[in-house]
């Protein structure tokens, strides 16, 4: 099994919709959890941190699933901005341990 | 310059060549990451470094030879690659924390030939 999985997608939505995207671990040593959003092309760029007790920002929630070892991330009235690749990112409580990252779920929002 | 900065942003190499990627943070990180990223595959992590030593070395080719003379640069010798090397390589760094996440350069796009 994989140690960070995500559904590769592509999720094509109509601008406006709400989509979400899951994405499971499979270490439960996982302490931190993250996602970023990558554009064709360019590097990757830190979107949120994902909090035990769930996080907003905007138009975006993260939540955490620490039982069924999943975290989550909801768009909401989705933008053509939105449409990029978005990739969760795993951290171990061990220390000097780095991000694990999964391949990513490419979102592509239309007009 | 602020972030984390990359050079060169492209690069074209033959097999037998010897070749340096460069990367600079200006935000006073103290741990700096070589990550790499192929088509249809997730960022595979090769080199962690906390300031200054080499923490982590994950199963890297020793075709592939990192360097960190201070906690604000990295790099990365090249040298008899393979064409299944060709990839994006990025830099990234962070605070000593757990729970905060990286910020990545833009990466060099690497062409083995």
């Amino acid at each position: 099994r994989k140690e960070v999985e995500q559904d590769p997608g592509p999720f094509n939505v109509p601008e406006g919709a709400t989509v979400a995207f899951n994405c499971t671990y499979s270490n439960s040593a996982s302490q931190s959890f993250f996602w970023y959003r990558q554009d064709c092309r360019k590097e990757p760029k830190l979107l949120m941190s994902v909090y035990s007790s769930g996080n907003e920002d905007g138009r975006f929630t993260a939540q955490l699933n620490r039982a069924s070892q999943y975290i989550s991330l909801l768009i909401r009235d989705s933008k053509l901005s939105d449409s990029a690749t978005y990739l969760c990112a795993v951290k171990l409580s061990q220390a000097g341990t780095a991000l694990i990252f999964g391949k990513g779920t490419t979102l592509s929002v239309s007009s | 310059e602020t972030g984390v900065t990359q050079t060169p942003r492209h690069l074209v190499m033959g097999m037998t060549n010897k070749k340096s990627l460069k990367c600079e943070q200006h935000l006073g990180h103290n741990a700096m990451y070589w990550y790499k990223q192929s088509a249809k595959k997730p960022l595979e992590l090769m080199f962690v470094y906390n300031f200054k030593e080499q923490t982590e070395n994950n199963s890297v080719p020793s075709r592939f030879s990192p360097e960190c003379p201070n906690s604000s640069h990295l790099f990365l010798h090249l040298h008899t690659l393979q064409p299944e090397d060709s990839a994006l390589y990025l830099c990234a760094s962070s605070q000593d924390s757990d729970y905060y996440g990286y910020t990545f350069g833009s990466g060099t796009r690497l062409t083995v030939v």
